[in-house]
């Protein structure tokens, strides 16, 4: 049962415009939320988070938002650049369970491309 | 310079053979996992460590081998048993306790199977 969902496997968004990536979570326990950005052939690497005490996080041209309630989040990126354009999954993590409770469960990932 | 070093970049393996995946790390991070990724797949867990000298299974952990001897290192053995080993192999590390930080990545093996 995958706990973590991002429903669209791809975006395509013209420059300079906003690209809005969503993720949906089925675990109530969550409680901090990442966002990892991923070229080709290369390791994630971490952009933003959320703590599930916020609804809001913004860094620069990104902002995560989070709808506890509904259980999800989106990911904004304005304005889009061409730099962009990368895999970027969604992560979830239940950080007071216990053992094991520093596991990151990752959506599927969704491919953005900024079309110049 | 703090990070993760996989190697090697890129591997090739008969059928039938047992290869391992190299992980190493200088961040002093005590947990170290492995995750596989395939087109369409995202990130599954294959392995992780918490501390020296144990190691749980992840969802995908049929096939796969670790044991992690030091905290700077957790190699991954892809044993003849997995049918399908052809993949990209991330290696990953993060701190325990307070607040956390999330993963940082390696740059990532991959495997073929010839």
């Amino acid at each position: 049962d995958q706990q973590v969902k991002q429903n669209s496997p791809s975006l395509s968004v013209q420059e300079g415009r906003i690209s809005i990536l969503n993720c949906d979570y089925t675990n109530s326990m969550f409680d901090y939320f990442l966002w990892y950005k991923k070229y080709p052939a290369e390791g994630p690497t971490f952009l933003i988070s959320i703590s599930s005490i916020k609804d809001k996080n913004e860094d620069g041209r990104f902002t995560v938002f989070l709808n506890k309630s509904a259980k999800h989040l989106s990911l904004h990126i304005v304005p889009s650049q061409p730099g962009d354009s990368a895999v970027y999954f969604c992560a979830a993590q239940d950080l007071y369970s216990g053992a094991g409770s520093y596991q990151l469960t990752f959506g599927k990932g969704t491919k953005l491309s900024v079309i110049p | 310079d703090g990070g993760i070093t996989q190697s090697p970049k890129y591997l090739f393996r008969k059928e039938g053979q047992n290869v391992t995946l190299s992980c190493e790390q200088n961040l002093n991070h005590d947990a170290m996992y492995w995750y596989r990724q395939d087109p369409g797949q995202g990130l599954r867990l294959i392995y992780y460590s918490q501390i020296v000298n144990d190691f749980q299974k992840g969802d995908i952990a049929e096939g796969y081998s670790v044991s992690r001897e030091k905290k700077e290192s957790f190699p991954l053995t892809v044993t003849s048993a997995q049918k399908n080993p052809t993949a990209f192999y991330l290696c990953a590390t993060s701190p325990l306790g307070g607040a956390n930080y999330g993963y940082t990545f390696g740059s990532g093996t991959r495997l073929t199977v010839v």
